[in-house]
């Protein structure tokens, strides 16, 4: 089986700008949840996402949204960047057990 | 608060010696815990879970023992390769959700 997708994979943006990331999880898995990893903070969960719902959410601003769609792809947006958005992004599926996760989108804010 | 913590920010072992990673947890609600190895720049790898019910899991050269009344797990790697050198994170998980609270990381570096 393919593995979590990520797309893209690097990006740069500037300040007030809008993003928009995308997760393509491994076939069969209906849970995605999304991860933000910056030196000074580590990994901080984002939220997760089961069957098109969201279904926990992590201590982010309302600046950062998300969503899944019916064949389990999910996208997550961030709005009027700020320069403490750089960071890596992470996208994990599951099914059982434990998270897979994706390569990540490397995002930088200038 | 840091809910998940792993006190060793590095580690530094010879090759062929066994590699104990520590973590620590503060909520008893917390039933399935994982172990993860990190490259920089790309995304965790899944390595070895364990849920509360168990006290030790092994998948070849990887075995995770957890201590519910001490709220501690470890990851025990023997023997260590070079190849094993990166970030290892722990995470934890609550019943009925996929949301994960990853530790700090510990940089583990296994030398010839």
């Amino acid at each position: 089986k393919a593995g979590v997708t990520q797309t893209p994979r690097y990006l740069i943006k500037t300040r007030g700008q809008q993003v928009t990331l995308s997760c393509s999880p491994i076939s069969g898995h209906r849970s995605v949840s999304w991860y933000q990893q910056t030196p000074g903070q580590g990994l901080q969960f984002l939220f997760e996402y089961f069957s098109e719902t969201q279904r926990n959410k992590g201590n982010f601003p309302g600046r950062f949204s998300g969503r899944q769609f019916s064949n389990s792809r999910s996208e997550m947006n961030v709005s009027t960047l700020e320069l403490g958005d750089s960071a890596l992004y992470l996208c994990a599926s599951s099914l059982e057990g434990g998270q897979y996760f994706g390569p990540g989108t490397r995002l930088t804010v200038t | 608060d840091q809910q998940v913590k792993q006190n060793s920010p590095s580690l530094s072992v010879q090759e062929g010696r066994i590699s104990i990673l520590n973590c620590d947890y503060t909520n008893s609600m917390f039933d399935y815990f994982l172990w993860y190895k990190k490259y920089p720049a790309e995304g965790p790898t899944f390595l070895i879970s364990i849920s509360s019910i168990k006290d030790k899991n092994e998948d070849g050269r990887f075995t995770v023992f957890l201590n519910k009344s001490a709220k501690h797990l470890s990851l025990h790697i023997v023997p260590s390769q070079p190849g094993d050198s990166a970030v290892y994170f722990c995470a934890v998980r609550s019943y009925n959700t996929d949301k994960l609270i990853f530790g700090t990381g510990t940089r583990l570096q296994v030398f010839p």
